[in-house]
């Protein structure tokens, strides 16, 4: 069975550290990206970012550039999400999810997230 | 930066029709992806590359696309299909993704 396996919750203090993990089974990790979605209470889905595992190419959303790390371990099939200083805003419902591709003619490609892990609560509280 | 546009809530009763549309400039060159999202759960995936429909996914689930705007009709609703669904689709480049403001179906 595919799937990806998510690290628990956490609570935290603003200005720590915190590092949460995606671990994929199933599948040939390093021949999918894996894309980082962010989800606030009570609000809607955000995209973070993506990582291939093969190479760890990294690509960032404009609006979380510079405010997390996203990077991988493929001997591990895992893949993470690390911030160095937690604020009271980076309190939310952290997806990871696995983009699969498709072909749709004429050399064009086009990609979806496919697997989905359940999520890890990060909740950022003095 | 670039936003795709679906409206906060629709409303519907069993066995009618719900239509969530969303909109942005890039649809036109870029494919839309529709997911599904109970409380307290993962998105699902419900419909890519704008109408097809991943396996397992009820035939009522339906997508199609005109110009900058998108649509997943459900046709027949269920009291199973209330839930949060989000469109999501690239820049115009492709390089940078993004998921619509989101949709809360409501089956009366």
């Amino acid at each position: 069975e595919v799937q990806l396996v998510q690290s628990g919750a956490e609570v935290k203090k603003p200005g720590e550290s915190l590092k949460i993990s995606c671990k994929g089974s199933g599948y040939s990790f390093t021949s999918y990206w894996i894309g980082w979605v962010r989800q606030m209470p009570g609000k809607g889905l955000e995209w973070m970012g993506i990582i291939y595992p093969g190479d760890s190419d990294t690509r960032y959303s404009p609006s979380f550039q510079g405010q997390v790390t996203i990077s991988a371990d493929k001997s591990i099939s895992t893949a993470y999400l690390q911030w160095s200083s937690l604020k009271a805003s980076d309190t939310a419902m952290y997806y990871c999810a696995r983009r699969s591709r498709g072909y749709s003619g004429y050399g064009l490609y086009y990609y979806y997230m496919d697997v989905w892990g359940k999520g890890t609560t990060v909740t950022v509280s003095s | 930066s670039y936003e795709l546009t679906q409206p906060p809530s629709v409303s519907v009763s069993p066995g009618q029709t719900a239509r969530i549309t969303c909109s942005g400039d890039a649809l036109p060159k870029q494919y839309a992806y529709w997911y599904q999202q109970k409380p307290g759960q993962a998105p699902v995936l419900v419909i890519y590359k704008d109408s097809e429909r991943p396996s397992g996914i009820p035939e009522r689930f339906s997508g199609s696309s005109s110009g900058t705007t998108v649509t997943l009709t459900i046709s027949g609703v269920q009291a199973e299909d209330e839930a949060d669904y989000y469109c999501q689709s690239a820049d115009s480049s492709g390089t940078h993704y993004v998921f619509g403001t989101g949709t809360k179906v409501t089956v009366l």
